[in-house]
């Protein structure tokens, strides 16, 4: 079963702040996706990523999938309360199912 | 706008009760899912249908029944559940089966309680 674990968990920073979220696995995934669920709302794809190496941004989202395609990071510049959200992580091998990662609920304060 | 709907958005029901979830998809997609968000648990897909034909049962007990009567219409049939299967359950879509190659749209979920 292929495992995704994200950290950390929870993230409460102040408005204007950096921050890094991160989404590891000891399995090799051919893509992976990172999500944003917004209170009484089903995740919304921000980002797809497939090859090592690769980073897209996305405004002031950067997402960067590692060289071995078993891990990636998620880092918001400048955050501001719309950032607020749960943040998952999902990879698949081919066009297998995805496996979500254990999410970060991100907090940013005015 | 997600295209995804999904009914109702709160449901509370005993343990003896039988009730339905519904979800609707306004996009074309062929495939559907059903997942379950619990608390401290990531998201688990349940059941995935391509073309109205279940493809994927991820060892979902049997008090939960889908049944997908055509590509745009999905739904989830409830009876004798337990407490523990209180949880947010989403339904998505997607053009085809892609894994993390294609996008998957997902409804607002269904609040369930199971008192």
């Amino acid at each position: 079963t292929q495992l995704l674990e994200q950290s950390p968990q929870f993230l409460s920073i102040q408005e204007g702040e950096n921050l890094t979220v991160y989404c590891n696995s000891s399995s090799v995934f051919s893509s992976l996706q990172w999500y944003r669920q917004e209170p009484g709302e089903g995740p919304v794809l921000l980002v797809t990523v497939v090859t090592g190496g690769e980073v897209k941004k996305l405004k002031r989202l950067t997402f960067q999938f590692g060289d071995a395609r078993k891990d990636s990071s998620l880092h918001i510049t400048a955050a501001q309360p719309g950032d607020t959200g749960l943040y998952l992580c999902a990879g698949a091998e081919g066009n297998e199912k995805l496996t979500f990662g254990t999410g970060t609920r991100l907090t940013i304060i005015p | 706008e997600t295209g995804v709907t999904q009914t109702p958005r709160h449901l509370v029901m005993g343990m003896t009760n039988k009730k339905s979830l519904k979800c609707e998809q306004h996009l074309g997609h062929n495939a559907m899912y059903w997942y379950k968000q619990s608390a401290k648990k990531p998201l688990e897909l349940m059941f995935v249908y391509n073309f109205k034909e279940q493809t994927e049962n991820n060892s979902v007990p049997s008090r939960f029944s889908p049944e997908c009567p055509n590509s745009s219409h999905l739904f989830l049939h409830l009876h004798t559940l337990q407490p523990e299967d209180s949880a947010l359950y989403l339904c998505a879509s997607s053009q085809d089966l892609q894994g993390a190659q294609g996008t998957q749209y997902f409804g607002p979920g269904t609040r369930l309680l199971v008192l």
